[in-house]
């Protein structure tokens, strides 16, 4: 299977604890977005990379949250001092090198539930 | 930003086809048309976008407005792997590599 992977696939945290996710994305892709989705909503754009480089972070990435993409390849979302509502599901997506209007090739998410 | 409305849910029998609608009254002539659906505990899948013609592939169609305030995605023969939610999303020509921004989008039942 070559699309994107992440893992863990669910993840169930208590209050406080920290958690760190991981996404690999297609091989050659160099755009690597993270989303937060919360029940019956659409996802929300969290943070952006090109290569190793963030370019841009939403105002819903709080000071707990820390992404980093050190070799361009995959990408780490890590959640400190977690609180019940960082329960959501977290979806990694990349895209290709091109022109414009790239799609998006999105995995299956991590679930976390904090308890 | 500009913003797109579509219906909560909508219901289709098997077979039959399927006209998903997006308003975007304030869109810019710039902004491309996305649509993207997300199948139960999958991440999003890509289904079609254009600009201002009519644009078909294999899963879709997508037809718009000529003022292209609004655009319908078209499933010609809809069967029980296409319920979804699909989200119709703008996404502006100087910013083609960035972020999606998603609604709600309208949640399709196909039934038997």
């Amino acid at each position: 299977d070559t699309g994107v992977s992440q893992d863990p696939r669910h993840k169930i945290t208590k209050r406080g604890q920290n958690v760190t996710f991981r996404c690999d994305p297609i091989s050659e892709h160099n755009r690597l977005y993270w989303y937060r989705q919360t029940l019956g909503q659409g996802p929300e754009f969290l943070t952006y990379f090109q290569n190793e480089a963030q370019l841009e972070k939403s105002r819903l990435l709080s000071d707990r949250f820390s992404a980093e993409r050190p070799k361009g390849s995959f990408s780490t979302l890590e959640i400190q001092r977690t609180e019940q509502g960082d329960s959501a599901m977290y979806l990694c997506a990349s895209s290709p090198p091109s022109g414009g209007q790239e799609t998006q090739y999105f995995g299956p998410g991590t679930r976390l539930l904090v308890l | 930003d500009a913003k797109t409305t579509q219906p909560n849910s909508m219901e289709s029998n098997e077979e039959e086809p399927v006209h998903l609608p997006c308003n975007h009254s304030t869109i810019s002539g710039t902004d491309y048309i996305h649509w993207y659906r997300q199948l139960p505990s999958q991440g999003p899948e890509y289904v079609i976008h254009g600009l201002t013609s009519n644009v078909n592939n294999r899963m879709a169609s997508l037809a718009i407005a000529e003022d292209r305030k609004s655009s319908t995605l078209i499933l010609h023969r809809a069967t029980l792997r296409d319920a979804a939610v699909y989200y119709c999303i703008l996404r502006p020509l100087t910013d083609s590599w960035g972020k999606l921004q998603f609604g709600a989008g309208t949640q399709v039942v196909v039934t038997p």
